[in-house]
Formats: structure tokens, C-alpha cells, sequence
């Protein structure tokens, strides 16, 4: 699992509340990055990061803030959840394997907006 | 932009049997990375496969194997002697280079396996 917890794994929360979770790795992994998982849209790039402060937006970013402050922490804020925000969310790290870059994934966070 | 196709939402496979899941790719870049992620029930996603657009060679893990048409722009998934735990989401997926760049997805295939 390269080392990468998500919390909370579960959360069910209100229209209009502010939420948010959290990406945890142990490995001191440079690049991170939220997805949003849908059925009938596979995962889409909400926001990654690429260091300390350093982020960009991904192809479904409205709604979304993202903080990286260290190195290991990762994140994802909605400022006033909505409906369209329930989904499944996992963050991923980029990791050497050998020579070659791979991304690995978290066990996600299953979030519903009532 | 990149896009990825899986034309296929659902496939069943008999268990021992081979199945192979279609994946299609657009892309104006000669160079990127191709990957099959599975996602089984406990929902973590776990990679499958690689293959980078510079070598010719067919990616194989064991009993997984892709058919990599770059001219034609398709990356399948073989999955031979299927047994119960290969059910699952399966997900194509593409990375341009240099490596760190984000993966686009296509939108899943669910193959299911009949014992």
C-alpha cells in the first residue's frame, strides 16, 4: 500500500458543512494526488501536488481547495459539500519501482453529503 | 487532452477460462504509459500492469498479459486461467511522460467470474 492511510475512511455529512480529509504517507513521496471515484466516470484528478505548497488543479477541481504544508500531508477541503461531492475519494502517491514511476493508491474515503 | 475507452461495462468469464477486456486511448504523444488497475470489493485499487509506448514488447505478470496496438491506439488486458479473485473493477489507465504526470482513466470494466 506504499504507506498511505486516508482518514476518515467513512464520513456522512450535511449540505453547506465544510469537510475535510486527510492523505497521510510515510515514505516522503514528493508527488500526491486526490481523485474522485463514480460510477460510469472511473476517477477523475480532483487536485495534485508536486511539493511542499506546491499544487494544481486537476479536471474536476470546482468545489475543491487542497493544502500541502509538509511533506507528508495531503489535504482535500470542501468548503460547503454538496450533493455532487458524494463519492468515493482516494489519494495516490508517485513512487520509484525500479526505474519506472508508478502511482499507488490509498484505501479511499467513502463520503456522502445528505 | 488524453481520453481512455473501455467499451466494455460489464464481462463474465468461466472460472479457468481466458477473458479479455478492450481498453482505447487518443493521444497525440508518442511517448506515455499505459496501466490496467483492479479494484476488487474492498474497493483498494491494485496495480495489474505497465507498459511503456517505447517498447514494442507485450507487458506479462503472470497470468496477466496486454496485446499493445500503439498505431492502432489499443491496450487489451488477457487474463488466463481466471480464477474467483480476479472479479473485480478493472481500470485503464493512461500517463503521460515525464513520469508524476496524473493518470487519466477510462470507466471501468466489471468482469465477474463464474465458478
Amino acid at each position: 500500500d506504499a504507506g498511505i492511510t486516508q482518514s476518515p475512511r467513512h464520513k456522512v455529512t450535511e449540505t453547506g458543512t465544510p469537510v475535510t480529509l486527510r492523505c497521510h504517507q510515510t515514505e516522503n513521496h514528493r508527488y500526491m494526488y486526490w481523485y474522485r471515484q463514480d460510477p460510469g466516470h472511473g476517477l477523475r484528478l480532483i487536485h495534485y501536488s508536486y511539493g511542499v505548497k506546491d499544487t494544481d488543479k486537476g479536471e474536476v477541481s470546482d468545489g475543491y481547495s487542497v493544502s500541502r504544508s509538509k511533506t507528508e500531508d495531503f489535504l482535500l477541503t470542501l468548503e460547503s459539500a454538496t450533493s455532487s461531492q458524494t463519492s468515493v475519494y482516494f489519494c495516490a502517491i508517485s513512487a520509484v519501482q525500479g526505474a519506472q514511476d508508478t502511482q499507488y493508491f490509498g484505501p479511499g474515503t467513502r463520503l456522502t453529503v445528505l | 487532452a488524453q481520453t481512455v475507452t473501455q467499451s466494455q461495462p460489464e464481462m463474465s468469464v468461466q472460472e479457468a477460462e481466458t477473458v479479455t477486456l478492450s481498453c482505447t486511448y487518443d493521444t497525440s504523444e508518442s511517448d506515455y504509459y499505459l496501466f490496467w488497475y483492479k479494484q476488487p470489493p474492498s474497493r483498494q485499487m491494485i496495480l495489474v500492469i505497465r507498459q511503456e509506448a517505447y517498447k514494442q514488447q507485450n507487458a506479462t505478470e503472470n497470468r496477466f498479459s496486454v496485446n499493445f496496438q500503439k498505431a492502432a491506439k489499443s491496450f487489451s488486458l488477457k487474463i488466463s486461467d481466471s480464477q474467483l479473485g480476479d472479479a473485480a473493477m478493472y481500470f485503464c489507465a493512461y500517463r503521460s511522460v515525464p513520469g508524476n504526470t496524473p493518470l487519466v482513466f477510462g470507466k471501468g470494466t466489471r468482469l465477474s467470474v463464474i465458478a
